[in-house]
């Protein structure tokens, strides 16, 4: 079974902090993963793709980390802000073209 | 903006209500989705039509009833609803459907409250 699970569920950092979300699939066979992020009473916003092929992406402060031999990703954010505050979902698609969606980390970026 | 408008954006319907839920995407994209997001579960597709045709329907109750009149407009009616269907229905849209590193991109959704 096709399974997202995300740790942790929730985190609180201080502005300027880094921090790291980390999501572990089963899903197979294995096309590619996504990192979205959800602001709250908003819909999610793609932050970056990555194929089988790509174990490195970045898009700003954000820099998306893949290893598909143990099938853990993980979304780091550098020097955090405010803004940071929402839920970061993980979503990985199969050749059959399936999404598979995480249950979100909730990340609360304090001043 | 995403491109993905979604109206209301909160609604709160009587059981024996009927009501519809809109959306419209000004992307020129060919897929259209309904997702449902409740409080500490993942997204799950609903509905998913590609070039105004319904090509997926994930087992949702016959008291969510989709329409896509055409490829920029898509409707979720809903009638006859239970208080477990409360929750934030969201529509995306993407070039086509659910292909290799297609982004879908998402509407701010319609917070549904069933009383």
């Amino acid at each position: 079974k096709n399974q997202v699970e995300q740790s942790p569920q929730s985190l609180i950092i201080l502005e300027g902090k880094n921090c790291t979300l980390q999501c572990n699939y089963t899903v197979s066979p294995f096309s590619n993963l996504r990192w979205y992020k959800q602001d709250t009473g908003r819909g999610p916003v793609s932050l970056t793709i990555m194929t089988f092929s790509e174990n490195t992406k970045s898009n700003g402060r954000y820099t998306a980390t893949l290893d598909a031999d143990t099938k853990q990703s993980s979304l780091h954010i550098t020097a955090s802000q405010l803004s940071d505050s929402a839920s970061y979902i993980c979503v990985t698609n199969n050749a059959g073209n399936m999404l598979t969606f995480g249950g979100g980390t909730r990340l609360m970026v304090k001043p | 903006e995403t491109g993905v408008t979604q109206t209301p954006r909160h609604l709160v319907m009587g059981m024996t209500n009927k009501k519809s839920l809109k959306c419209e995407q000004h992307l020129g994209h060919n897929a259209m989705y309904w997702y449902k997001q409740s409080a500490k579960k993942p997204l799950e597709l609903m509905f998913v039509y590609s070039l105004e045709e319904r090509v997926e329907n994930n087992s949702v109750p016959s008291r969510f009833s989709p329409e896509c009149p055409n490829s920029s407009h898509l409707f979720l009616h809903l009638h006859t609803l239970q208080p477990e269907d409360s929750a934030l229905y969201l529509c995306a849209s993407s070039r086509n459907r659910h292909s290799t590193n297609e982004k879908l991109f998402f509407g701010s959704g319609t917070q549904l409250s069933v009383l």
